[in-house]
């Protein structure tokens, strides 16, 4: 158990419906990631926060945007689903922003289905 | 295109053979990291090598770095069915930024 959790674990949605997907990071990491993995884009970064401000932005849809909280948990929205967002997505978070011990631990994964 | 790219994009091996798998990337980096991924489950992070290193063990891991030739090697040694995965390299090129996976060797142990 990595300590990182992410709700739900399943979600089956359709095309165009807008969902939420949460993370918590272990505690004490400041850092949340989020990626998406499927199989043919393979494990491809979204999207970075540290200690409530975005960090880093890698291949996120205009479509999609996160938030971490004061608490430091974070979500991802996805809206105007397509067939193509179907995959998992994963959270992790860190200690630090980057640099040095900047080993991530992941969550178990949230597996979208958009029919 | 990533920037790292795993070799080979599987490995199939019997149980107590050595594994290696190896990661090329392109551009200079900070540290390097590999991960290992259980089918539809979260990855692991197994072993950070810094830019300044050459070779790091963590139980029966050995990663070495050669940043002159940009790649990096994963050796398993004494394999076990356990260690049937796919494995990870991920390269950290600004700090923590723009954090990249390859796309991974799948490794299958045969008992």
């Amino acid at each position: 158990d990595s300590g990182v959790t992410q709700t739900p674990k399943h979600l089956i949605t359709a095309t165009g419906q807008r969902v939420t997907l949460r993370c918590s990071p272990r505690s004490g990491d400041l850092s949340v990631y989020w990626y998406q993995q499927s199989l043919d884009q393979g494990l491809q970064f979204l999207i970075q926060y540290y200690n409530g401000e975005e960090r880093a932005k890698g291949n996120i849809l205009e479509r999609f945007s996160a938030q971490q909280f004061p608490d430091l948990h974070s979500e991802l929205n996805l809206s105007s689903l397509e067939l193509g967002d179907s995959a998992l997505y994963f959270c992790a978070s860190s200690v630090e922003a980057g640099g040095g011990h900047n080993e991530q631990f992941f969550g178990p994964g949230t597996r979208l289905t958009v029919l | 295109s990533q920037q790292g790219e795993e070799d080979p994009q599987a490995l199939s091996i019997q149980e107590g053979e050595n594994a290696t798998m190896n990661c090329s990337y392109k551009t200079s980096i900070n540290n390097l990291q590999w991960y290992r991924q259980n089918s539809g489950r979260g990855l692991v992070h197994l072993i950070l090598i810094r830019s300044n290193e050459r070779e790091k063990h963590s139980g029966r891991l050995r990663v070495t770095l050669d940043t002159s030739k940009k790649s990096s090697s994963l050796l398993i040694t004494a394999s076990r069915a356990a260690d049937t995965a796919s494995y990870f390299c991920a390269t950290d090129k600004n700090y923590g930024q723009n954090f990249v996976f390859g796309p991974g060797t799948r490794l299958s142990v045969l008992p």
